[in-house]
């Protein structure tokens, strides 16, 4: 019965292959978040997905690409991945502007 | 443009006293602000927000937070901090109808037995 999930919980892989991260919530939340957590801690918004409309879209490389298929979830596709991506990437979910709730976030590893 | 600000990395209290986690924000309208905490390895947490109403507000785990406009700022605090308090605290603000949330850099909080 989690309310916000992520898969993989880690991921580590090799520069330049592709991967994804899935996230799912079943709180019924209209608006969903893809966050990026570097190892100084800091959070940056990557993504935000309204009603499956795109409404954030921070200045993050084109190699990170946001699929809704749905409400209930969000997922990062990132192409050709680099020793910079490497970082905690954390999914979130709200009621329109409401509180988020965040997922047990994706500790990316890239070789 | 809005900003938030945590203006220390680091805090240190011993267990049973009071605690403070400072917070201070700017934004051009009226603020929505929040408090997050993160443990070790886990995501964030939801511990309590301001929308409107009494300053002073109550959350999680004993926490509460006072709203002051004129200083704009939106201190975490709680009479008597528990060693199991030790983790990452977040102050986030927003403008009303703005989905994006603005983060501070996180403060570190340590309770010390």
């Amino acid at each position: 019965d989690t309310a916000v999930s992520q898969t993989p919980k880690y991921l580590v892989t090799q520069m330049g292959n592709d991967k994804s991260i899935k996230c799912e919530q079943n709180l019924g939340h209209d608006t969903m978040y893809w966050y990026k957590q570097d190892s100084k801690k800091f959070l940056k918004i990557m993504f935000s997905y309204n009603n499956k409309e795109l409404i954030i879209n921070e200045t993050v490389p084109n190699r990170f690409s946001p699929k809704s298929p749905d409400k209930a979830h969000l997922n990062l596709h990132i192409n050709s991945l680099e020793l910079g991506d490497s970082a905690v990437y954390f999914c979130a979910s709200s009621h329109i502007t409401d509180t988020q709730y965040f997922g047990p976030g994706t500790r990316l590893t890239v070789l | 443009a809005q900003s938030v600000a945590q203006p220390e990395d680091q805090v240190n209290v011993a267990e049973g006293n009071p605690l403070t986690v400072k917070c201070t924000y700017s934004v051009s309208g009226n603020p929505y602000l929040f408090w997050y905490v993160q443990y070790p390895n886990r995501g964030l947490q939801f511990l309590l927000k301001y929308i409107t109403g009494d300053n002073l507000v109550k959350g999680s785990y004993g926490f509460e937070a006072e709203f002051n406009k004129s200083q704009t700022s939106f201190h975490l605090k709680k009479p008597s901090a528990l060693v199991s308090d030790s983790a990452l605290y977040f102050c986030a603000v927003r403008e009303l109808s703005n989905y994006q949330l603005i983060w501070g850099a996180g403060t570190k909080l340590i309770i010390k037995p």
